[in-house]
């Protein structure tokens, strides 16, 4: 168990829905970061929180959205949904440089 | 822009043997962090080793270590004694801060290791 906590793990979905993935970092993380992985494009950052606030953007589309709440977890929305949007998704947690980054399990997303 | 690079899509390793997995990376940063991640076939993302540009010794960490090499830009890992369960993708990720103390992590494409019995 890495500390970081996902939930689901797997998602089936129609397209056109929407769906909410989340993410509980590590204890005492405050920057989360969520990632995308696909065959095609690796992985990819999507966007980064810390403490809060929104501190960097990636290859995030704008049907994407995520916030991070005031216990630090985080949530990651993803609408209007597409065959391509079919991937594992990543959070990660962080303090800084310290131990490295520690992914969570990921939500394998599927859509149908 | 900063970019990792790995040029192995695949490798194998007879069991019990060491193996190196190359990684050059691309900044003009001084400062950065250097990562190694391994994702077995169940997917999830296992943290390996670590290495700060400003590390004068190469980072270690039981049967990893990372040969650093600052002025090729290159952070190879290598894995000694390789065991059947060390087959599974292995990433190559830089760090580095952006604006102010904003850290970025940017991943290589993988190189998938087979180890043969």
């Amino acid at each position: 168990d890495s500390g970081v906590t996902q939930t689901p793990k797997h998602l089936i979905t129609a397209t056109g829905q929407r769906v909410t993935l989340r993410c509980s970092p590590r204890s005492g993380d405050l920057s989360v970061y969520w990632y995308q992985q696909s065959l095609d494009q690796g992985l990819q950052f999507l966007i980064q929180y810390y403490n809060g606030e929104e501190r960097a953007k990636g290859n995030i589309l704008e049907r994407f959205s995520a916030q991070q709440f005031p216990d630090l977890h985080s949530e990651l929305n993803l609408s209007s949904l597409e065959l391509g949007d079919s991937a594992l998704y990543f959070c990660a947690s962080s303090v800084f440089l310290q131990g490295g980054y520690t992914f969570g399990s990921g939500t394998r997303l599927t859509v149908v | 822009a900063q970019k990792i690079t790995q040029t192995q899509p695949g490798m194998f390793v007879q069991e019990k043997e060491a193996v190196t997995l190359d990684c050059t990376y691309d900044t003009s940063d001084q400062s950065y962090g250097l990562f190694w991640y391994k994702q077995p076939s169940s997917g999830e993302m296992i943290f390996l080793i670590y290495q700060g540009s400003y590390d004068e010794q190469n980072a270690t960490e039981g049967r990893y270590s990372l040969n650093f090499q600052k002025a090729r830009k290159s952070a190879n890992l290598v894995i000694s004694a390789s065991q059947l369960g060390d087959s599974a993708m292995y990433f190559c990720a830089m760090s580095w801060v952006s604006g102010g103390s904003n850290y970025k992590l940017t991943f290589g494409k993988g190189t998938l290791l087979t180890v043969n019995p």
